[in-house]
């Protein structure tokens, strides 16, 4: 089982909202990342997590606060966003953060549209 | 730093067509190469990986070998399909590094 999966596949919030973005994996791995996607963009990396410790933040803003209560799970709590960060949010996990062989898997991702 | 660089598109190929997406890299040390596929709407599918000079990673018809001489690890297919239809990224990580380094993405768009 490679399954990544992100809940809610759609999302509409307005700018003073606060909403969580959800992600779990089942695959026993120790590695969890939040990516960002602008159309037509690639990915860019937000935050990893690895062994549950948060390892990097990309200055990422503070409106955007991620959260790992577990090895399985990875939150994005999202609170007085802004339109410009309408965007896909793709979740990621693999199994280490060294070495060369640690490709990652991502789930489908959760569409972000903020009014 | 570490980079990639490959071709943009969009590519457009009728059914039955050899694809070639371009892909160089500049990295540091001795990086891991991928290839991910993103269909219409949805996440991003590890497509093929190479892990060191003269490896070929292969999938679903699709190839790519990792050349170290000359830096790249383009991607093949012999003859594509409608259903090949998405954006092909290209992206390195380095031994050391947590993070992905994507190029822009291909978008490649087959016709019948």
């Amino acid at each position: 089982d490679t399954e990544v999966t992100q809940t809610p596949k759609h999302l509409v919030m307005g700018m003073t909202n606060k909403k969580s973005l959800k992600c779990e994996q089942h695959m026993g791995h120790r590695a969890m990342y939040w990516y960002k996607q602008k159309a037509k963009k690639p990915p860019e990396l937000m935050f990893v997590y690895s062994y549950e410790k948060l390892s990097i933040n990309e200055s990422v803003p503070s409106r955007f606060s991620p959260e790992c209560p577990n090895s399985s799970l990875l939150n994005l709590h999202l609170h007085a966003l802004q339109p410009e960060d309408s965007a896909l949010y793709l979740c990621a996990s693999s199994q280490g953060t060294s070495g060369v062989t640690y490709e990652q898997y991502f789930g489908p991702g959760t569409r972000l549209t903020v009014t | 730093g570490d980079s990639v660089t490959q071709m943009e598109g969009p590519v457009t190929l009728s059914e039955e067509a050899f694809l070639t997406i371009n892909c160089t890299y500049t990295a540091t040390g001795y990086p891991s190469l991928f290839w991910y596929v993103q269909y219409p709407g949805e996440g991003l599918q590890l497509l093929l990986k190479a892990t060191k000079a003269d490896d070929k990673g292969s999938n679903k018809g699709f190839e790519a070998t990792y050349r170290k001489e000359t830096t790249s690890f383009h991607l093949e297919k012999g003859s594509v399909q409608v259903s090949d239809s998405a954006v092909y990224f290209c992206a390195l990580r380095v031994n050391s590094g947590y993070a992905l380094n994507f190029g822009k993405g291909t978008s490649l768009l087959v016709t019948p």
